[in-house]
């Protein structure tokens, strides 16, 4: 079984802060971790992966996220918030199985940045 | 592309009536994926098919949910007799086979209310 662990419902950052949103996830064998975005109704739209390499892995929209293999995480970073990143997150993962193409997805985080 | 296409945008239904949800993956995509929305629960896989053919349908609540896909460009979700709790948002998402892509690529969602 896989599975995602977001633990925080909510994040407020001022405009121009650093962003963290925590991921952590569990998988057998190794994982292809993803974050999507989505914005108010609208579908979820894709910022970044990690397959294999660099852990850390560079996005869309200036975001990035650090792959820790010993730590079972993936947290999603943007080192300058603007109001506009103010969305819903999720992470997401897959394990690396032969035709299987199931994402589990967190419950989510709504990040809020003011100005 | 056009992306993945979904209809209709949003569906007022009463309780009891068949609900038809509708979903036009990209072409070349052999994966197709349904999932539902509630702030409750989250995201929720509720069947994906590879080739057309549906590969995993343990996601579907009852037997009042269905879903097929008679070609590589079409499918649909059914629920039949609909109830109150059915209401939420329900995507759809398709994804290639091969090594360079694991993520998906989400529609804009049906918003399905049942009264």
């Amino acid at each position: 079984a896989q599975s995602v662990a977001q633990p925080e419902d909510q994040v407020n950052v001022a405009e121009g802060n650093p962003l963290t949103v925590k991921c952590t996830y569990s998988v057998s064998g190794n994982p292809y971790l993803f974050w999507y975005v989505q914005y108010p109704n609208r579908g979820l739209q894709f910022l970044l992966k990690y397959i294999t390499g660099d852990n850390l892995v560079k996005g869309s929209y200036g975001f990035e996220a650090e792959f820790n293999k010993s730590q079972t995480s993936f947290h999603l970073k943007k080192p300058s918030a603007l109001v506009s990143d103010s969305a819903l997150y999720f992470c997401a993962v897959r394990a690396f199985l032969h035709n299987d193409y199931k994402l589990s997805f967190g419950a989510g985080t709504t990040v809020t940045v003011r100005a | 592309d056009a992306g993945v296409i979904q209809s209709p945008r949003h569906e007022v239904t009463e309780m009891g009536q068949e609900v038809t949800l509708r979903c036009k993956p990209i072409s070349g995509h052999d994966y197709l994926f349904w999932y539902r929305q509630t702030m409750m629960r989250g995201l929720e896989l509720l069947i994906y098919f590879n080739n057309n053919v549906p590969i995993d349908d343990s996601g579907m609540p009852e037997d009042r949910f269905s879903a097929k896909m008679p070609n590589a460009s079409f499918s649909t979700l059914k629920i039949q007799p609909s109830e109150p709790r059915d209401s939420a948002v329900y995507f759809c998402a398709s994804s290639p086979r091969g090594t360079h892509n694991y993520g998906y690529t989400f529609g804009s969602g049906t918003r399905l209310t049942v009264v």
